[in-house]
């Protein structure tokens, strides 16, 4: 079976840097995205690591150690737009299917 | 359209009326895949097209649900005899790819309220 596993709620401060892990126990294992989602609205991609190490993108960047089956999502520089849920997504199968954690709901103050 | 559009963005039915919701994925990408949302959850996938082809329904939670995507492209989630479990967001989302990993592209979802 598949499992994902990551924090419901964190809270930062503007200006500071923030890590969203992620951790999986899944049968098979094709990739692991991150997704962005401000309420009421649909996901938006973040990211995708296949090999292990630090991906890096502007203020984002993911990691992904897939021995241990961990990844995480470190924002930097925090702005208060940057209050989302952050969903961990593992890339399953043959047919593509994104199998979700329950996402972490960020909330940055001034 | 330059991205997922899905119709119509709220619904509301009576417990077992019958409910279609529609999914135009953007124009030349091949997959096709639904999600059900349920509030201060992840998305959970429900079903998966390759053009034309439904190549996984299990994550379908009854012979309630159907899908289906019959020239490749619009695609339709319809839910019969409504429950109100069945109350979420129903999110559709595209990919150019076949196969391996492709960036999905999600539609703003139908929120779904049964009553």
């Amino acid at each position: 079976g598949q499992n994902i596993d990551q924090p419901t709620e964190m809270t930062a401060t503007e200006g500071a840097i923030v890590q969203i892990n992620c951790t999986y126990q899944t049968s098979g294992f094709n990739g692991l995205f991150w997704y962005q989602q401000h309420a009421g609205e649909a996901p938006t991609f973040l990211s995708y690591n296949v090999l292990d190490g630090l991906e890096e993108k502007g203020r984002f960047s993911s990691f992904l150690s897939r021995s241990k089956g961990y990844s995480y999502l470190l924002l930097k520089e925090l702005q208060m737009k940057d209050s989302a849920s952050y969903l961990c997504a593992w890339l399953g199968g043959d047919t593509d299917k994104l199998i979700f954690g329950t996402g972490t709901r960020l909330q940055v103050f001034p | 359209g330059a991205g997922v559009s899905q119709s119509p963005r709220y619904k509301v039915a009576k417990r077992g009326q019958d409910v279609a919701l529609r999914c135009d994925p953007i124009s030349g990408h091949v997959s096709l895949f639904w999600y059900q949302q349920a509030l201060g959850q992840g998305p959970e996938f429900l079903t998966y097209f390759q053009n034309e082809a439904q190549l996984d329904k299990s994550g379908l939670p009854s012979d309630r649900f159907f899908a289906e995507r019959p020239e490749g492209s619009v695609s339709t989630l319809k839910i019969q005899r409504t429950q109100q479990e069945d109350s979420a967001v129903y999110l559709c989302a595209s990919s150019k790819g076949l196969a391996g990993a492709a960036e999905q592209f999600f539609g703003p979802g139908t929120r779904l309220t049964v009553l």
